[in-house]
């Protein structure tokens, strides 16, 4: 079973800031959090990744609360195109645990 | 390339036949994993390989079920028999040691 629960779909205005809410209130200490999302018809596409601090990249940015039982993938300036199915994951580090258990995901809706 | 490429994009197969999908890593990358994704939900492991051994088939469905990566590199999933239950898009990854898996665009399979 997935160690994360996620909102089954969300909508956000073109141009807003769209936040995708996660609960891992399960994880473990060496667990990372991981977001990907798939757009139809397409594979799962990596987003960003991180243990306890915050995080940025191109994409996205990744808030993890202090005691890491809840993380937000924040989308800065969405457009059409990050209409999607956004997957939040926990996965430890090490070669015993290298498989990704995926939830149903948020359905983000991105609106004009 | 630069990216994960698998193929063929689609196929049509009759129940009963042996299908075979191919799965070309980026290269480098010595983690490959295979995961099934049926409609709507979320991939769902099947095998990984790291380099030519393969490390974990645990999510495999049934002995029809094979995997192989005879040089370490590129990868085929081959199952015999196709019963319905089988049609799902099948994505192949790959990855660096412990970093963040990259995924193809996946096959869709269609028994008829």
């Amino acid at each position: 079973d997935a160690k994360t629960t996620q909102p089954t779909s969300m909508d956000c205005a073109e141009g807003r800031a769209a936040n995708l809410p996660c609960n891992h209130s399960t994880i473990s200490g060496n667990e990372y959090v991981y977001w990907y999302r798939q757009i139809h018809s397409q594979g799962p596409q990596y987003i960003i990744h991180g243990l306890k601090n915050n995080e940025t990249n191109e994409m996205a940015s990744l808030i993890i609360t202090e005691d890491r039982k809840s993380s937000t993938l924040i989308l800065p300036h969405a457009t059409l195109r990050d209409t999607a199915v956004y997957y939040c994951i926990v996965r430890a580090w090490g070669d015993s645990n290298y498989q990704l258990i995926w939830g149903a995901g948020t359905k983000l809706i991105i609106k004009p | 390339g630069a990216g994960v490429s698998q193929s063929p994009r689609y196929k049509v197969a009759k129940r009963g036949q042996d299908v075979a999908l191919r799965c070309d890593p980026i290269s480098g990358h010595v983690s490959l994993f295979w995961y099934q994704q049926a409609l709507g939900q979320g991939p769902e492991f099947l095998t990984y390989f790291q380099n030519e051994a393969q490390l974990d088939k645990s999510g495999l469905p049934s002995d029809r079920f094979f995997a192989e990566r005879p040089e370490g590199s590129v990868s085929t999933l081959k199952i015999q028999r196709t019963q319905q239950e089988d049609s799902a898009v099948y994505l192949c990854a790959s990855s660096l040691i412990d970093q963040a898996a990259f995924f193809g665009q996946g096959t869709r399979l269609t028994v008829v």
